[in-house]
């Protein structure tokens, strides 16, 4: 199974980091771990993505587990703006996005 | 201008008909998608194109046609529309030495 697990739904207080984690078990040696994120009536937006390492970049995070079964986005103080469906998706070696799932809606309170 | 645009943002057609969605990148990336988004679900993959002489289907093709007729163009046809074909429709383009993908605005088709 390509697909990865995500939690439905999660809340966050403005200012503070947020954690959104991500199952991947069947996750390939090849295989690199993307992070989207879509707003209401727009297109999915790159966030990051990695394959062994963490890394970091000027909107978050990415905390992969040693085992790679499993990852972390971090954003590390949530805004308002940051309210969105985030997604975690695996890709192959060519780069192509096996599939999406349901993604992890990010309610964010003032 | 954005730097991958679909075209028309909206439709409404009826069963039966033949539509085209197009799509244009001025990112110059060689690598173009379709995909298919349906309410409250994510995205699933349609067709994709790795340059102008390469189409190759996705995860859901049936009912579905594309057409590559150059590196910034990417369009996708329903032959004969059907009602569950209505969903939001995304275009993305991605270069090839980088694994982030760009994506449009989306086109909201109905098929009544």
């Amino acid at each position: 199974d390509a697909k990865t697990t995500q939690p439905n739904s999660m809340e966050s207080n403005e200012e503070e980091p947020v954690h959104l984690p991500c199952n991947h078990s069947t996750i390939s040696g090849t295989d690199y771990i993307h992070w989207y994120r879509q707003l209401p009536s727009q297109g999915p937006e790159y966030v990051i993505h990695g394959l062994t390492s963490n890394v970091n970049n000027r909107m978050a995070s990415l905390a992969i587990a040693e085992d790679r079964k499993s990852s972390t986005l971090i954003l590390h103080r949530a805004t308002l703006r940051d309210a969105a469906v985030y997604y975690c998706i695996r890709t192959n070696n060519a780069g192509n996005m096996l599939t999406f799932g349901g993604g992890t809606r990010l309610m964010v309170k003032p | 201008d954005a730097d991958v645009t679909q075209t028309p943002r909206n439709r409404i057609t009826k069963t039966g008909k033949r539509i085209m969605l197009e799509c244009s990148q001025t990112k110059g990336h060689d690598r173009m998608y379709w995909y298919r988004q349906d309410p409250g679900l994510g995205l699933r993959l349609i067709y994709y194109s790795f340059d102008v002489k390469d189409i190759n289907k996705g995860e859901i093709s049936d009912g579905y046609s594309v057409s590559r007729q150059a590196q910034a163009k990417f369009s996708l046809s329903l032959e004969s529309a059907i009602p569950n074909q209505t969903a939001l429709y995304f275009c993305a383009t991605r270069g090839t030495e980088s694994y982030g993908y760009t994506f449009g605005s989306g086109t909201r088709l109905t098929v009544v």
